[in-house]
Formats: C-alpha cells, sequence, structure tokens
C-alpha cells in the first residue's frame, strides 16, 4: 500500500506568519496535487505538479515537487484567516487512475 | 458546473442495519471512488470503479461493497452496519486530472 505522511498534523498560526506543509512518502508518484478542504465541503484542487523539481505558484502559496518525486510541499506566505483550512496532498496511482490521499494537515489562522 | 452528488449530508443508522450511500455525477467521468475520511488518517480508499458494473477493491474494503450499474450512479453499502464504521465518507469522481467530490455523508453507528 502507497502511503503518504503529511506533517505537521495540526497548525495554529497567527495572521501574517509564514508556514511550510510537508507530504513524503517511500513511493515515487507520477504526479502530485494539493488540496484544501474547508468544513462541511468536499476537498477543492489547488495544484498538480508532474516533473521532479518543479515549483509552482498561487498567489502566496508555493508547491513544489521533490526531485525523486516521492515528496512534496506547501509554503504559505502571510497566511491569511481565509487560509485556514484542512490541506491534503495526493499522490497518483498511475494506470488506475485512483489518488492516494495523505495524512492531512489542519491549519488555523487566528486574525 | 461540476456537480458530485451525495444523497445525505448526515445519516445516523443503528447496528446491523444495511446502509446504502448514493452518489451521482454529472460530469460524464468514468471513475468513480468511494473515500472515508476519519481526522488523522486522511482519506482511505475504499472501493473504486472504472467503468460501469466494474470495480476494484481500495485500501479498506472490508465491511464494504459497491455497486455502479449506470456511469453515472456509485453506490456504497454497509452490508451490516458496526459502530466502527461512523465516520465521513466522500464520494469523487475523476476524468485525467482532478478529482471532484460530493459534499460528504456525515454517518453514525449507534
Amino acid at each position: 500500500t502507497q502511503l503518504l505522511e503529511q506533517s505537521p498534523q495540526f497548525l495554529s498560526i497567527q495572521e501574517g506568519e509564514n508556514l511550510t506543509v510537508y507530504c513524503n512518502s517511500s513511493s515515487v508518484f507520477s504526479s502530485l496535487q494539493w488540496y484544501r478542504q474547508e468544513p462541511g465541503e468536499g476537498p477543492v484542487l489547488l495544484v498538480t505538479v508532474v516533473t521532479g523539481g518543479e515549483v509552482k505558484k498561487l498567489k502566496r502559496l508555493t508547491f513544489q515537487f521533490g526531485d525523486a518525486r516521492k515528496d512534496s510541499s506547501l509554503h504559505i506566505t502571510a497566511a491569511q484567516p481565509g487560509d485556514t483550512g484542512l490541506y491534503l496532498c495526493a499522490g497518483d496511482g498511475g494506470a488506475t487512475n485512483k489518488l492516494i490521499f495523505g495524512t492531512g494537515t489542519l491549519l488555523a489562522v487566528q486574525p | 458546473d461540476v456537480k458530485v452528488t451525495q444523497s445525505s449530508r448526515y445519516l445516523v443508522k443503528r447496528t446491523g442495519e444495511k446502509v446504502f450511500l448514493e452518489c451521482v455525477q454529472d460530469m460524464d467521468h468514468e471513475n468513480m471512488f468511494w473515500y472515508r475520511q476519519d481526522p488523522g488518517l486522511g482519506l482511505r480508499l475504499i472501493y473504486f470503479s472504472y467503468d460501469v458494473k466494474m470495480k476494484e477493491k481500495g485500501d479498506i474494503p472490508e465491511g464494504y461493497s459497491v455497486s455502479r450499474e449506470k456511469k453515472e450512479r456509485f453506490s456504497l453499502i454497509l452490508e451490516s452496519a458496526s459502530t466502527n464504521q461512523t465516520s465521513m465518507y466522500l464520494c469523487a469522481t475523476r476524468g485525467n486530472t482532478e478529482a471532484f467530490f460530493g459534499q460528504g455523508t456525515r454517518l453514525t453507528v449507534v
């Protein structure tokens, strides 16, 4: 079974702080996605990274895929209360088209 | 607008009951998935289907079965509900890229 471990599990910070969330696996993935889930809703895609070493930016969010395509990170600059939510990484299972999800990071940004 | 609709937001069932969770998508996607979500464990795949009448076990299929009689509908069945199946259940559909999720069904088994 492919596993994706995220750290930290919980994060509570003040508005304006920076943070990084990590997603690690012993398996290689063809691509990796990051989702954000708000209370009472299903996860929504933020970004997909495909190439080892790839860096993608989405406003204040920076996503990086590890060179070996086994890990990824999400960095948020100057966090805002609207960033509050559960962040999930997901690795592409390949031919079966299934996604393997990480354990999740619950972020709370206090005003 | 993309829609994945789960039949119930909240369900309370008794131990031993047979429970049906329904999911309908309007995206004409072949791939559909059922996950359960528990704090600290992320989303764990129960079953998935890549075509009508086709199904594959995920990582935690024990105690569950599924049905896919039509492309747009994927049902999760708890044959005999138990308290350890109390959880949030999420249905998803996927084409070649991102997954689209329903709003979830919070199931409590008492």
